[in-house]
């Protein structure tokens, strides 16, 4: 069955540094991800799509990589500040049909 | 309005009562998900419309769960026979259509949720 890893542990970072998230799947191979933030109580926004002949897009200070080979997803933030403390979802998929990872949860201190 | 809109946030029930979930989705978009949450968990599918139609209910964890769109706008979700196992965070998210075999590949966008509590 389809299968999507993320860090189970959470990430801590000092800010102005760059935060590296991971996102690995298996048992297929989705057309496009999506990346999300979800803060506590709130539900997931969007952040970033990726469809699979794109290995890489930004967005201001963020940026995901989509390597169909490795079956693995990066996103980076560049500049890391408090305010992107937040759990970050991946999204890969061939439909709207989402099937999440669990999230992986960054916290950039000051 | 601008966002999805889902209520009430908070709904606590009895072992056995029935609930009704609602989502108000962005005016226009065709399309209209449902997830549940469990903590500390990304979101699970439970089932997607387009418009009225439901196309996908393979989510649904049993038959105590339906879900109707019945104008194809605002959706409720209802559980009968509540569960202690159905405490969660249930999600809506609607998107424009963007069809892809009859799917929106668009971008969701999610209300913040009801959590709901079985005592």
């Amino acid at each position: 069955s389809q299968k999507i890893e993320q860090n189970s542990e959470a990430l801590n970072i000092q800010e102005g540094k760059t935060a590296t998230l991971t996102c690995n799947y298996t048992n297929y191979s989705p057309a496009y991800l999506q990346w999300y933030r979800q803060d506590p109580g709130r539900g997931p926004v969007f952040l970033l799509l990726i469809r699979e002949n794109e290995k890489e897009k930004r967005k201001e200070r963020l940026k995901v990589t989509f390597d169909t080979t490795l079956k693995q997803s990066l996103f980076h933030i560049t500049a890391s500040q408090p305010a992107d403390s937040a759990t970050y979802l991946c999204a890969p998929s061939n439909t709207g049909k989402l099937i999440f990872g669990q999230g992986t949860t960054l916290q950039v201190k000051p | 309005g601008a966002g999805v809109s889902q209520s009430p946030r908070y709904k606590v029930a009895k072992r056995g009562q029935d609930v009704a979930l609602r989502c108000d989705p962005i005016s226009g978009h065709v399309s209209l998900f449902w997830y549940q949450q469990a903590l500390g968990q990304g979101p699970e599918f439970l089932t997607y419309f387009q418009n009225e139609a439901q196309l996908d209910k393979s989510g649904l964890p049993s038959d105590r769960f339906f879900a109707e769109r019945p104008e194809g706008s605002v959706s409720t979700l209802k559980i009968q026979r509540t569960q202690q196992e159905d405490s969660a965070v249930y999600l809506c998210a609607s998107s424009l259509d963007s069809s892809r075999g009859g799917w929106s590949n668009q971008p969701q966008h999610f209300g913040d949720g009801t959590r709901l509590s079985i005592l």
